[in-house]
């Protein structure tokens, strides 16, 4: 397997633009999870989602952050309008329920430059 | 509230030396526990998990940690260190419900 695709690597965008983050899962991982990284704040998990259901967006900065999951094997992470406080890597992550382990498999990232 | 703590940003030691990286939990119940390495502009790799049963867990590439329930700590260990273990390390704790916990993450440099 490719493992968890993400897309794009890197984003330069203006303020108040719409920015669309895309994910891969592994297949037949069963949840879902977008985290956000920076220095400031380390690693924050914004949303997962469970068999394409989102479970816990209590992570969602505010309103302009939204996440959907169509289907087993895509999801989006949408930023509309962006701001610079935006900037950040965001990572998306994808798990498969055996036993309740909880590991997790990273994407590579999308770095993210809100100018 | 669950929640892990790191207590070194940094630690540095020279090639060939061992290696411990700290980490503590605070959370009620039967805790999961795990490591993780990022290497320079790359997601998270898994390197070990505490789930249950021994207090000594062997992981990836040589990495070991032992769970103290007494000190609520999750150390992670090497023996004997390289240059390409030179990375950030995170501790995160999970409960049941798949939601974990970061680290703040502890930069790790091994000198030859």
């Amino acid at each position: 397997d490719a493992g968890v695709i993400q897309s794009p690597r890197h984003e330069v965008t203006e303020m108040g633009q719409e920015v669309t983050l895309r994910c891969k899962p592994i297949s037949g991982h069963d949840y879902l999870f977008w985290y956000r990284q920076t220095m400031m704040r380390g690693l924050e998990l914004l949303i997962y989602f469970n068999n394409n259901v989102p479970i816990d967006d209590s992570g969602m900065p505010e309103d302009r952050f939204s996440a959907k999951m169509p289907n087993a094997s895509f999801s989006t992470l949408k930023i509309q309008p962006s701001e610079p406080r935006d900037s950040a890597v965001y990572f998306c992550a994808s798990s498969l329920v055996v036993g309740n382990t909880g590991e997790l498999f990273f994407g590579e990232g999308s770095r993210l430059t809100v100018l | 509230a669950q929640s892990v703590a790191q207590p070194e940003d940094q630690v540095n030691v020279a090639e060939g030396n061992p290696l411990t990286v700290k980490c503590t939990y605070s959370v009620s119940g039967n805790p999961y526990l795990f490591w993780y390495v990022q290497y320079p502009n790359r997601g998270l790799q898994f390197l070990l998990k505490y789930i249950t049963g021994d207090n000594l867990v062997k992981g990836s590439y040589g990495f070991e940690a032992e769970f103290n329930k007494s000190q609520t700590s999750f150390h992670l260990k090497k023996p004997s260190a390289l240059v390409s273990d030179s990375a950030l390390y995170f501790c995160a704790v999970g409960f049941n419900d798949y939601k974990l916990s970061f680290g703040a993450g502890t930069t790790v440099t091994v000198r030859a």
